[in-house]
Formats: C-alpha cells, structure tokens, sequence
C-alpha cells in the first residue's frame, strides 16, 4: 500500500522569503505524485504533478517540485512567498485507477 | 478546467436526521467519483470510490450502511449521511476525474461542512 509522509506540520516563512515543503512516498511501482493547495473551508487545488519524464516539474502560483527517486521524495518549492501563499499544502500518490493517497499536510503561515 | 460542484456547502441539522450531499461534475463525464472525509487540521480520509452503475467500494472501517453512495449517471454521485449524530460532523468533499484521463489527478469540489446537533 502507498503511503505519504509531510514531516513539517506547520512552517512559517517572512514574505518574499524562499520555501520548500517536504514529501515523501512509499510505493511499489513508479509514482504519480501531486501537490495541492487548500485554502480554510475550500476545496483542494492542484498545484503540480509528476507521471514521468523531467523530474522537476512547474506548477501555477509560481510553484515547482522535484523528484528523486532515490530518496523517495517530492519537495515542493517556491522562490519567493506572498501572503496569499498562507494555506494547508498536501502531497499525495496515486494510482492509474484515480484513488489517491495524502500525507496529514503542512500549514504554512506567512510573517509579513 | 474541468470543474466538479459540490451542493450544499454547509448542512447544520438535528441528531437522527439523514443527509444527502451531491457531487456533479460540471463539464466532463466520470465513471469513478470518490468521497474522503476531514476531520479538523487532519488529512483527507478515503471514504470510498463510487462507481457509476455498480455498486461503491468502501475503505475499511467505513460503515456502508451508514454512509450511502449512489453514481446514477456519469456526473452525478450523492453521498447520504443516513440517521447522523454528531461524530458524524466532518468536512465531506468529492473528486473526479474525466473518464478520458486514465490517471488522476482528481478535481476537487469544495466540500460539505457537516454539523450534527
């Protein structure tokens, strides 16, 4: 079974500073990986994703994450924060089959 | 983008009372729809994968007759609360993907805040 671990429960970062959330995954086969947004009371919203190919993906807001296979890991990053970053941000690993599996999430607080 | 609905957003009812909660997706057909569960700072919990014409699949521990899922068309899955109490009281949101795209990643709707009284 696939399991995802976001090891930062809460990071808080100054705007315009840089940030990275960590993900890592434990699956069997090759992983579909994804990161999404949710804003409080809100739906998610996906970020980025990574099926095959380059392993360092872009995303919308500004967002990009890497792949490393050896280290199991998907870490998200952004050069520069803005206050409209502050969210709950989810790493999940699915299947082809749709059903996808999400780490407990990092809220991130935005200092201004 | 493919947009999935989510109706009501917020249901505030009495302890015995059945809910039902619908997930359409707006511009795309899905066979496979999926219902999670939130709980307060926690992750998104699978509840079950809700399968148009058949039958849902629930996770383990998820009680089927307490928590009813029919897919009658391919955009449409309810999700019905039946006899809630207040531990049912969660945050409830569905994903779906196009029937097109063999891999997720699922839309999200903006989920169902649940309070039982």
């Amino acid at each position: 079974a696939q399991s995802v671990t976001q090891p930062d429960i809460h990071i808080t970062v100054s705007e315009g500073a840089s940030l990275e959330l960590r993900c890592n995954y434990s699956y069997g086969a090759t992983p579909y990986l994804f990161w999404y947004v949710q804003s409080p009371g809100q739906g998610l919203q996906l970020l980025l994703k990574y099926f095959s190919g380059d392993t360092l993906v872009q995303g919308i807001k500004g967002f990009e994450a890497e792949f490393k296979r050896s280290q199991s890991s998907f870490n998200l990053r952004k050069p520069s924060v803005h206050w409209s970053d502050a969210a709950e941000y989810f790493c999940a690993v699915g299947t082809n089959a749709g059903k996808s599996t999400f780490g407990d999430g990092t809220t991130l607080t935005v200092k201004p | 983008g493919a947009v999935v609905s989510q109706h009501p957003s917020r249901v505030i009812c009495k302890s015995g009372t059945s809910v039902k909660i619908e997930c359409r997706s707006l511009d795309f057909q899905a066979t496979t729809m999926f219902w999670y569960r939130q709980f307060p700072k926690q992750s998104l919990m699978l509840m079950a994968t809700s399968n148009e014409g058949s039958k849902a699949t629930y996770e383990q521990g998820v009680e089927k007759d307490k928590f009813l899922i029919n897919h009658a068309s391919l955009t449409l899955s309810t999700l019905t609360v039946t006899s809630a109490h207040p531990e049912d009281s969660s945050f409830y949101i569905c994903s779906a993907s196009p029937r097109t795209e063999f891999i997720s990643p699922q839309h999200f709707g903006d989920g169902t805040r649940l309070s039982i009284l």
